[in-house]
Formats: C-alpha cells, structure tokens, sequence
C-alpha cells in the first residue's frame, strides 16, 4: 500500500505570497503525480498532472514539480480564490490511486 | 464532456450494505481510456481512494477495503456501482464516484452523496 505524506498540514499566507506544499511517497512515482483542489461542499479539481502539466483552464500561478519519491505544488502569488485544501495524489495510467492527507491553505 | 452522478440511500444501518451507484452520461463507459472509481470523504476528513473498476470487469481496490468492497460495471446502463459490508460509523462519509483518464488524474467527479450510517 503506497503512502502519501503532505507537508505542511496548514499553512497561511497573504495575498501574492509564494505558497510551496510538498508531497512524498513511499515508493518510487517515475512522474505520476496530481495535485487537486477542493474548496468547502465541492468536489476536487485536478490542477496538475503527471507532476507538472498543467490541466486546462488552470491559471499559470499553479506549478508543479519533482520526480520519484518528492513532489512540489508551488502557488507563484497566492490569491483570494487559492483558499482551499490541496491534494497529491498517485496517478499512474492505472489504479491504485493514494492520495496524501491535504493541506489547508488560507489567506491572511 | 462527461458527467457523473451518484445516487442511493443516504442512510444504511451498522452492519448492512451500503450500494450506490453512479450514472454516466456525456460518454461511453466501455471507453478504454478510463478508470471508473470511488473516493470517500469522511466528515471534516481527508480524501480516501476506496477502489476502481475497468470497462472489462477488472477491479481493483485499497488493501485495507479490499474484504468489505465490491466494484461493478453494468455496460448496457452505462453506470458503475460501489457495495460495502458490514458498515460502521466509520464508513460515514460523502461519496464520489469519479472517472480517471490516462495520467490526468480524476478529471470528472460526481457532486457527492453523503451515506449516514446510524441506528
């Protein structure tokens, strides 16, 4: 059962602030990686996949990077809409699909 | 563009079986380009992957779920549904039923269905 851990569990930042969240795996990815978004009552968004594509209609302040075990969701310059909690998850071509245990960013 | 919707019972008694079952339209669910899967969210929780299933049948599901889930296709109605046994307080959660293509991720999502087990 592959693990995936999200650090920081929260963080709070102001408006244009860089936001980075990292998520690490207990085996190796290759590149299989996406991040999510969730706000309160709604379903999760995907933002990024295969660790650093960006998904379409995703604005250009999201990117993300890393290879193997270590992955990063950098926010360039945070917004009042980026309040939200933010997921890693495995996503090969094929299940399984772990996801870490969130980060909750807020604004300031 | 596909839609995903989930329907069922929004309470199940400790010890029986929760089904639900999500309806897709917008698309074929014998496309050999997806996943079909089920997410859960526990009240105020985290995301928890419970399982997947292929157009062929092919399933697949989170080892600690594995005894109490079954994933299964239906073709000809073009929906994909979720059983799990001998629920508990626990397993009260929203659930999703959502699609992964390829390397994107889950890319379509269903709203959620909030499962209340309780006497």
């Amino acid at each position: 059962d592959i693990q995936m851990t999200q650090s920081p569990s929260s963080v709070s930042a102001f408006v244009g602030d860089r936001v980075t969240i990292t998520c690490r795996a207990s085996q190796n990815l290759n590149r299989w990686l996406a991040w999510y978004q969730q706000k309160p009552g709604k379903a999760p968004k995907v933002l990024i996949y295969a660790a650093s594509n960006l998904h379409s209609g995703v604005p250009s302040r999201f990117s993300g990077s890393g290879f193997g075990t270590e992955f990063t969701l950098t926010i360039s310059s945070l917004q009042p809409e980026d309040s939200a909690t933010y997921y890693c998850q495995l996503a090969n071509s094929f299940p399984p699909y772990a996801f870490g245990q969130g980060t909750k960013v807020e604004i300031k | 563009q596909l839609q995903l919707q989930e329907s069922g019972p929004g309470l199940v008694k400790p010890s029986e079986t929760l089904s639900l079952t999500c309806n897709v339209s917008g698309g074929s669910i014998g496309s050999s380009s997806y996943y079909w899967g089920w997410i859960r969210q526990p009240p105020g929780k985290g995301l928890q992957w419970i399982g997947s299933v292929y157009y062929t049948g092919s399933t697949y599901y989170k080892p600690s779920l594995k005894s109490r889930v079954t994933i299964s296709v239906d073709t000809s109605k073009n929906q994909f549904s979720l059983k799990v046994r001998s629920v508990t307080a626990a397993d009260t959660a929203v659930y999703y039923c959502a699609s992964a293509f390829e390397v994107a991720g889950n890319v379509y999502w269903g709203q959620g269905t909030l499962v209340t087990v309780s006497s």
